[in-house]
């Protein structure tokens, strides 16, 4: 049963526009978020997270939108640059829950290509 | 630099044959993970540790050992391998457990 799910395997879009990566959730406990960005042959590296009492962080970017009702999130990435390639995972924990493991729960990922 | 140092980068081995994947990190986090990464399932959590000597179950725990004997590392062990363990395995840090947690380079597995 996959809790996250980032249901378009690849993206591909033009430089300077902007890269929209989603994901879904199902599990209701989940109240904090986060994308890591991954390139070959390297480990994820985190990118951007939010909290479940907020509906948006921006960084540079990055931006990401967290709607709660619908259980999904996104990624807004602008402009986007070639640099930008890689694989997005989201993840998901529960931070307050008091079986707070630690674990995050990661999506299959994205692969976005970003063409010059 | 504050790094996930993984050894090695890539094994290739048979069936049965013992092997310990090393993780070590240099930020003095308490919480440590393994995951593996296979197509199509994204990362999957093995097994994590909260502190010096306290480990658990992650989703995916069968097959694998760990011990955290020390802050700084969580060694990853098989004790008979299987073909079905071949992966790309990453281990991972943070300092508060569900936090961004900061991931080694990967280790790739081949079990033949």
């Amino acid at each position: 049963d996959q809790q996250v799910k980032q249901n378009s395997p690849s993206l591909s879009v033009q430089e300077g526009r902007i890269s929209i990566l989603n994901c879904d959730y199902t599990n209701s406990m989940f109240d904090y978020f986060l994308w890591y960005k991954k390139y070959p042959a390297e480990g994820p590296t985190f990118l951007i997270s939010i909290s479940s009492i907020k509906d948006k962080n921006e960084d540079g970017r990055f931006t990401v939108f967290l709607n709660k009702s619908a259980k999904h999130l996104s990624l807004h990435i602008v402009p986007s640059q070639p640099g930008d390639s890689a694989v997005y995972f989201c993840a998901a924990s529960a931070l307050v829950s008091s079986s707070n493991t630690g674990k995050l729960i990661f999506g299959q990922g994205t692969t976005l290509q970003v063409k010059p | 630099e504050a790094q996930v140092t993984q050894n090695p980068r890539y094994l290739i081995t048979v069936t049965g044959k013992k092997l310990t994947v090393t993780c070590s990190q240099n930020m003095n986090h308490e919480y440590m993970s393994w995951y593996r990464q296979d197509p199509g399932l994204g990362l999957r959590q093995i097994y994590y540790s909260m502190n010096v000597e306290v480990t658990d179950k992650g989703d995916v725990p069968e097959g694998y050992k760990v011990s955290r004997k020390e802050k700084r590392n969580f060694p990853l062990i098989l004790e008979s391998p299987s073909p079905n363990q071949t992966s790309l395995y990453f281990c991972a840090s943070s300092f508060v457990k569900g936090g961004p947690q900061h991931f080694g380079d990967g280790t790739r597995l081949s079990i033949l």
